[in-house]
């Protein structure tokens, strides 16, 4: 348990759904990020919130729409994706956005695209 | 470009044998360097990390890693693996500097035979 949870776990949606991720955090920390996992590839960097403002969009496809409503809570919405878009999707938190400190992981929600 | 690299895919050690996981980055200063471990279905978790001062740090689960700035490397060690260490392994590093993100290997996996 490392204070970071997602939901759903799993997802398999069709290319017209729409869809969100969940991620809440109880560890009290002020930075969320939405990174994507692929297979064979180093870890993607997706967005990065700071005290709920956006501070990293690494030119994501808008058919992803990032939403933080709070520093505990953050949303991954999805929008007619694509099979490429299939992957694991992470949630992290940190003390802040400064790189003095560890990101600690949720378990991730694992997306399959139709 | 920031880049991090960790040359072996695959490496299946005995159960009770030594490890070394290797890790070469590429920054323009001496970067803080992470070794994160991702179990199955799970997120991933901080092992160490170097930010300055001794070049041998300790992580949890038994594992170190040495800093050699001469090689660009930030090699994880442990001297006898146990087969709840199999998981895959990824070495990060980021910029001292601000908010520089993590930059993430493409990872190891570690199996572990009896």
């Amino acid at each position: 348990e490392t204070g970071v949870t997602q939901t759903p776990r799993h997802l398999v949606m069709g290319m017209t759904n729409k869809k969100s991720l969940k991620c809440e955090q109880h560890l009290g920390h002020n930075a969320m990020y939405w990174y994507k996992q692929s297979a064979k590839k180093p870890l993607e960097l997706m967005f990065v919130y700071n005290f709920k403002e956006q501070t990293e969009n690494n030119s994501v496809p808008s058919r992803f729409s990032p939403e933080c409503p709070n520093s505990s809570h953050l949303f991954l919405h999805l929008h007619t994706l694509q099979p490429e878009d299939s992957a694991l999707y992470l949630c992290a938190s940190s003390q802040d956005e400064l790189l003095t400190g560890e990101l600690f992981f949720g378990e991730g929600s694992r997306l399959t695209v139709l | 470009a920031q880049s991090v690299t960790q040359p072996d895919i695959h490496i299946t050690v005995s159960e009770g044998a030594s490890l070394e996981l290797r890790c070469n980055y590429s920054y323009g200063a001496t970067p803080y360097l992470f070794w994160y471990v991702q179990s199955p279905g799970q997120g991933l978790q901080l092992l160490l990390k170097y930010f300055s001062g001794d070049t041998l740090v300790q992580g949890i689960k038994g594992f170190e890693a040495e800093f050699k700035r001469s090689q660009s490397s930030f090699n994880l060690r442990k001297p006898s693996v146990h087969w709840s260490d199999a998981a895959e392994y990824f070495c990060a590093a980021g910029g001292a500097f601000g908010n520089e993100k993590l930059t993430f290997g493409t990872g190891t996996r570690l199996t572990i035979i009896p």
